[in-house]
């Protein structure tokens, strides 16, 4: 069973600070990685992905890939109090199911974040 | 702009009533998902759908059934509700490997 695996939090972090977001998970043959954020009552919408080890950057967020520790991170920069939500890390694997080409994700449990003012 | 729809916000059902949770997108994505998300539990994957009229049980299956008769359309069938189904119900649809989509999420209270 693939496990992904998150602090639960919550973190609070000062505003204008780094918020560093962790995850692990167990499936060596995952192929990719997705960072989404949710707010209270809402749906998850994706900030992120990375394929490739190493980092990746866009805007304030930056996403780093750590394969052989099978380990991803999100650091969000500058930080707002309109980051305050709950973060999911996302990895997909690379099984196969009959026909082809299905591929949901499996999802950590989310970290709560909450900027402070 | 990509849109994933779902029929109801919020819906009030009693145990032993079957329910039906729809799901449209516009985006012509194969793949199409039923999750629950649950406090504690995070999201769980119910079932999964690669093309039309096929479908794979994903982590919690029971007490569900799915239906894809067309490609945009993604059903969720609670065939008997049980008080353990009160939950966030969320679809999502992708091309395969491409980032995917969520809708606005179905708030589903079993009485």
């Amino acid at each position: 069973q693939k496990e992904v695996e998150q602090n639960s939090g919550p973190l609070s972090v000062p505003e204008g600070a780094i918020a560093s977001l962790n995850c692990t998970y167990s499936d060596r043959g995952s192929q990719s990685f997705f960072w989404y954020r949710q707010y209270s009552g809402k749906s998850p919408e994706l900030i992120m992905f990375i394929y490739s080890n190493g980092d990746k950057e866009d805007g304030r967020f930056t996403a780093q890939l750590n394969k052989a520790s099978q380990y991803v991170s999100l650091l969000i920069r500058d930080s707002q109090p309109s980051d305050s939500a709950t973060y999911l890390c996302a990895v997909r694997g690379a099984f196969l199911y009959s026909g082809g080409g299905a591929d949901g994700l499996t999802f950590g449990k989310g970290t709560h974040l909450i900027i402070q003012p | 702009d990509v849109k994933v729809t779902q029929s109801s916000r919020y819906l009030v059902k009693r145990t032993g009533e079957k329910v039906f949770l729809e799901c449209v997108q516009d985006m012509d994505h194969e793949n199409m998902f039923w999750y629950r998300q649950d406090p504690g539990l995070g999201l769980r994957l119910i079932y999964f759908s690669y093309d039309v009229k096929m479908k794979e049980k994903g982590d919690i299956p029971e007490g569900y059934s799915v239906s894809r008769e067309k490609k945009e359309r993604f059903s969720l069938i609670l065939e008997s509700a049980s008080t353990n189904q009160t939950s966030m119900y969320l679809c999502a649809s992708s091309f395969p490997g491409i980032r995917g989509f969520f809708g606005p999420g179905t708030r589903l209270t079993v009485l």
